[in-house]
């Protein structure tokens, strides 16, 4: 069956670094999505990655190593706005995206 | 910017009502998808649709219909709304599939929150 795991909540403190994991499993592969989700708001679009190695955006950072099944989300120089979900999906031979339960993060000052 | 609307944020209605849910987006989009999410559960695929007057069944499609007469508009539609269908709804575009160059992230719309009493 298809699957994602990812930690359902996380706590760091501002100014400091959080690595969130991923680990998926589906049916053919087509890459690997990072959205995030403020509560009560819809989530947005942080970072996609195919290919195995590090994508770096500004602060935030993803991995990719397919054969593991396996992504991490870095976030660097934590603020208190980045407390949101963190929501891993990653894409099957039929273009679907596979969800998982997403990683509350907190931040505490 | 894309920008993916939907008719209400908030919507109370009663059991065995019919209700509506309807999505439009503003970038010419090809694919449009609705889900639901539930605490401590991922995002569930409900329907989704590649094109006008297409629909294809996600995975809980129970209990929903969907209706897409024009390529901006993805309607949601309960046909008998009951207690856990209480949820909230958020609905989803993206501009193509893989292999043709076209991104494949999906932009979504702000979320319905319905509950059915």
């Amino acid at each position: 069956g298809q699957n994602i795991d990812q930690p359902t909540e996380m706590t760091a403190t501002e100014g400091a670094i959080v690595q969130i994991n991923c680990t998926y499993q589906t049916s053919g592969f087509n890459g690997l999505f990072w959205y995030q989700q403020h509560a009560g708001e819809a989530p947005t679009f942080l970072s996609y990655n195919v290919l195995d190695g590090l994508e770096e955006k500004g602060r935030f950072s993803s991995f990719l190593s397919r054969s593991k099944g396996y992504s991490y989300l870095l976030l660097k120089e934590l603020q208190m706005k980045d407390s949101a979900s963190y929501l891993c999906a990653a894409m099957d031979s039929n273009y679907q995206l596979i969800w998982g339960a997403g990683t509350k993060l907190i931040i505490k000052p | 910017d894309v920008k993916v609307t939907q008719s209400s944020r908030y919507l109370v209605k009663r059991t065995g009502e019919k209700v509506f849910l309807e999505c439009v987006q503003d970038m010419d989009h090809e694919n449009m998808f609705w889900y639901r999410q539930d605490p401590g559960l991922g995002l569930r695929l409900i329907y989704f649709s590649y094109d006008v007057k297409m629909k294809e069944k996600g995975d809980i499609p129970e209990g929903y219909s969907v209706s897409r007469e024009k390529k901006e508009r993805f309607s949601l539609i309960l046909e008998s709304a009951s207690t856990n269908q209480t949820s909230m709804y958020l609905c989803a575009s993206s501009p193509g599939t893989g292999g043709s160059g076209g991104r494949l992230e999906q932009f979504f719309g702000p979320g319905t929150r319905l509950t059915v009493l």
